[in-house]
């Protein structure tokens, strides 16, 4: 089964600094979709990025990008001048076909005034 | 419209009760999802439904029980159920057919079981 694994429970970043998550994953598929959500104290899960396994161009919105290193099956979400809207749970997720996303443990963000 | 609409937002409810939670979106997914989160923790799969029918069932006790009533509609029949049930719990929808598509998320059910 595909497992995504996170392993920084909890991050801390200065307004306006950069900070990065680490995501990697299992997988014996060649073909799939990657994903970070944040899920910020209101609860609802809002999609932030995506990238899909054939193009090997990062995926990039805005203040947000990653670095896809589909040999090392890794998956890290990189967020500039962060802002104290940032902070939240994120979740990286995981999907191929038609199958149920596949969700790490999350990473608690914290951004210090 | 990009929304899932989840009612209602908080529940608290006795072991005894018989209560539902509603979602509902307007995209024209046809796959829908019920998940459960704990604190601090990621979502769990529960339910999924693909064009209007029961695909997945992880293994979830019988006082959950699910309902699709049309394209649009996910419901979840809650009865009998135990404090450990006390969670958030999400509804998602995503495109069925397509490969590869993101799910979008409803903003959530805070239940509490006393």
């Amino acid at each position: 089964a595909q497992t995504v694994t996170q392993s920084q429970p909890e991050m801390s970043v200065q307004e306006a600094e950069t900070v990065t998550l680490s995501c990697t994953y299992d997988t014996s598929e060649s073909d799939y979709y990657l994903f970070w959500y944040k899920q910020p104290p209101s609860r609802q899960m809002i999609l932030v990025i995506r990238q899909e396994a054939y193009k090997q161009q990062n995926a990039t919105e805005n203040r947000f990008s990653v670095n896809f290193q589909k040999a090392a099956k890794s998956f890290s979400l990189k967020i500039s001048d962060s802002q104290l809207g940032d902070a939240a749970m994120y979740f990286c997720a995981y999907r191929e076909g038609n199958t149920p996303l596949v969700f790490g443990k999350g990473t608690r963000l914290s951004v210090i005034a | 419209d990009t929304e899932v609409t989840q009612t209602p937002k908080h529940l608290v409810m006795g072991m005894t009760n018989k209560k539902s939670l509603k979602c509902e979106q307007h995209m024209g997914h046809r796959a829908m999802y019920w998940y459960k989160q704990k604190a601090k923790k990621p979502p769990e799969l529960m339910f999924v439904y693909s064009y209007e029918k029961l695909s997945i069932n992880e293994s979830v006790p019988s006082r959950f029980s699910p309902e699709c009533p049309n394209s649009s509609l996910l419901n979840l029949h809650l009865h009998a159920l135990q404090p450990e049930d006390s969670a958030l719990y999400l509804c998602a929808s995503s495109q069925a057919d397509s490969y590869n598509t993101e799910a979008f998320f409803g903003q959530g059910t805070r239940l509490t079981v006393v």
